[in-house]
């Protein structure tokens, strides 16, 4: 079965810290790619997409991801965290029109 | 923002009794979604609509069903709620299904408790 993983499941990190959160996937031919963020309380915004092209993606906020095709992952990077950046995020693969959602990985960020 | 509300936003309910969750949307986007999000699942879909009174299953349909009568409106039914259904439900839109740039907007969320 298709599916989406994503290894961390909790991340703790101090302000400035760089972030790098994992995505997989098992899906082996054309997938789109997507992360979203939750922030508390709040419903799903995406962060950015991936569909062809330039395999890195910038999203919004200073989030960018690299889709590395023959890793199957989708990894989601930023050089430096704020404690704003505290959420959840949702790694997802489209496929047949479905979003396939990822476990999600909740980030606090430490003053 | 997309034009997306959900009502009620928070509900709880006693095992057993129907309980029906509305999605609106602004958008007149053609494909409307619903979601529950439960810890360490992510968000897993019930069903979705690709149409007026066209709907597929999702993932975990059971115990659940929807309808859709008019393109802004996605209903979401439990017919007799469990405690297993004890959850946040997410509605979704998007402007298509295709393999493109299409992305899913997401509506505030319901939190149901089943007592």
């Amino acid at each position: 079965a298709q599916s989406v993983s994503q290894h961390n499941h909790h991340v703790i990190l101090s302000e400035a810290a760089s972030l790098e959160l994992g995505c997989n996937y098992s899906y082996g031919g054309t997938v789109n790619l997507f992360w979203y963020v939750q922030y508390p309380g709040q419903h799903l915004q995406l962060l950015l997409k991936y569909f062809s092209g330039d395999p890195l993606v910038k999203g919004i906020k200073g989030f960018e991801a690299e889709f590395i095709k023959s890793k199957f992952s989708f990894n989601l990077r930023k050089p430096s965290v704020q404690w704003s950046d505290t959420a959840e995020y949702f790694c997802a693969i489209r496929r047949t029109g479905k979003l396939i959602f990822g476990q999600g990985t909740t980030l606090q960020v430490k003053p | 923002d997309a034009g997306i509300t959900q009502s009620p936003r928070h509900k709880v309910t006693e095992t057993g009794t129907p309980v029906t969750l509305r999605c609106h949307q602004t958008e007149n986007h053609r494909y409307m979604y619903w979601y529950r999000q439960d810890p360490g699942h992510g968000l897993r879909l019930i069903h979705y609509s690709y149409g007026v009174k066209d709907t597929d299953k999702g993932e975990v349909s059971d115990g659940y069903s929807v309808s859709r009568s008019k393109t802004e409106d996605f209903l979401l039914t439990l017919e007799s709620a469990t405690s297993s259904q004890t959850s946040v439900y997410f509605c979704a839109i998007s402007e298509s299904s295709g393999e493109g740039p299409y992305e899913q907007y997401f509506g505030p969320g319901t939190r149901l408790t089943v007592t």
